[in-house]
């Protein structure tokens, strides 16, 4: 299976919002309302940001939320701030019990 | 707290094999699916594998199904990834994950071991 398609690169100024797509297929993304988030800082473990599309885990900031369209689920950091600077990574189940990940997409705040 | 912490990583030549391990503490491990989870150098995340909470079940993706096994013992919060048939394509950083979804998504992430695939 191939991986779910995120942009490589985002970015967006301090206070700003920025949004990152994530476009699967009518297989993952599209078939089940199970889209996931996370981020990830260089050298460290990926975090979870957002679970069932829109849903946040206690501690993660509601400046991060999710949405899904279709095939094209969507991440949404408002009010950008220097530590969002880090790659981002969407997830989606697959059927059969087997998970997919997009590229990742790096996130510059300027 | 909750904490995954895998070892095992270390330089392997193509064809041969490497065990991971990753230890758990601080949750109740039995009662939760594991994944193991990829990262090469530079490169985004890609999903490996899944065992059920009691290990009677297994999935793996394509590109390690009949090299790869996963295991787990819950008498001793241990999951492993036996890594056979080694190819250099196989270099990267490995991590465990906790599964909270039936598969579906994971919320806890080991730190990750590194593994090389080199002649």
């Amino acid at each position: 299976q191939s991986a779910l398609t995120q942009p490589p690169s985002a970015s967006g100024s301090p206070g700003q919002s920025v949004a990152i797509s994530c476009t699967g297929s009518s297989s993952d993304v599209g078939a089940y309302n199970y889209v996931s988030w996370y981020q990830q800082h260089p050298g460290k473990a990926p975090q979870l940001l957002i679970y069932e599309v829109t849903k946040r885990p206690s501690g993660v900031p509601d400046r991060f939320s999710g949405s899904k369209s279709g095939n094209t689920a969507s991440l949404t950091v408002s009010g950008l701030q220097a530590e969002d600077e880090a790659d981002y990574y969407c997830s989606s189940y697959a059927g059969s019990n087997n998970l997919i990940f997009g590229g990742g997409t790096k996130l510059t705040v300027l | 707290q909750e904490q995954l912490v895998e070892s095992g990583g270390g330089v392997v030549q193509p064809g041969r094999s490497l065990r991971l391990s990753c230890a758990a503490s601080g949750l109740t491990f039995s009662s939760y699916g594991m994944h193991w989870v990829r990262q090469a150098p530079g490169k985004g995340l890609e999903w490996v594998t899944f065992i059920w909470y009691d290990g009677s079940n297994q999935y793996y993706a394509d590109s390690v199904k009949g090299r790869f096994t996963v295991s787990r013992d819950n008498s001793k919060n241990t999951l492993y990834l036996q890594m056979n048939s080694l190819r250099v394509e196989d270099t990267a950083v490995y991590f465990c994950a906790r599964d909270m979804g039936g598969g579906r998504w994971v919320d806890l992430w080991g730190q990750g071991t590194l593994v090389t695939v080199s002649s």
